[in-house]
């Protein structure tokens, strides 16, 4: 069984520069999550959708940061424009369902840097 | 909101030692706890999780984990640690129905040969 992908795996910009991220979770899982995990803590939720509907982008900074999963299979999230805090590792995760007892199946990160 | 401590950020074990991370967390209700590892460049490995039932559970790797409700505790501990167990540790608690699983900052674990 494929795992969680996701590219690029790692990304350079400039401050104030625009990226985006791709992630392609594993077949037939209804749910999508990306996280932010910035050296030395633990990854922190961004946004949750199940299909291709958000349900959690409560600590999302929307002024900056946007994402898509349009089909309900793969999604991609943004961040326009870049700041040097945002320097982190992108992690994309699926599960069967939203449920809590549903395992989470992480993909390998984009590590970001912005300088 | 649910939230995880991990107190120890580095942790040095001898090969072949025994091994106790700690976690402690903080949540309401009965919640659903996980311990997941990350190998240096690699994504999160799910290692054992709890929702019910026996507080004692197994997981991969020859790790097993304690659920302790009076001390708000889910200790990860294994008997023999091996060179490649070195990575980073998080635990983490999951509540409600939209899975909503926060982490803690992680255990760094060497091993020493």
């Amino acid at each position: 069984e494929a795992g969680v992908a996701q590219s690029p795996r790692y990304k350079i910009i400039e401050k104030r520069q625009s990226v985006a991220f791709w992630c392609n979770p594993i077949s037939g899982h209804a749910t999508l999550y990306w996280y932010q995990q910035i050296l030395g803590q633990g990854p922190k939720l961004l946004i949750q959708f199940q299909n291709n509907g958000v349900v959690d982008d409560s600590q999302l900074p929307k002024d900056r940061f946007s994402a898509e999963r349009l089909k309900g299979v793969d999604s991609t999230l943004k961040i326009q424009p870049a700041k040097l805090e945002d320097s982190a590792v992108y992690l994309c995760a699926s599960s069967l369902t939203g449920a809590s007892y549903n395992e989470q199946f992480f993909g390998p990160g984009t590590r970001l840097t912005v300088l | 909101a649910q939230s995880v401590t991990q107190p120890d950020i580095h942790i040095t074990v001898s090969e072949g030692a025994s091994l106790e991370l700690r976690c402690n967390y903080s949540y309401g209700a009965t919640p659903y706890l996980f311990w997941y590892v990350q190998s240096p460049g690699q994504g999160l490995q799910l290692l054992l999780k709890y929702f019910s039932g026996d507080t004692l559970v197994q997981g991969i790797k020859g790790f097993e984990a304690e659920f302790k409700r009076s001390q708000s505790s889910f200790n990860l501990r294994k008997p023999s640690v091996h060179w490649s167990d070195a990575a980073e540790y998080f635990c983490a608690v999951g509540a409600g129905n939209n899975n909503d699983m926060r982490f803690g900052a992680g255990t760094r674990l060497t091993v020493k040969p």
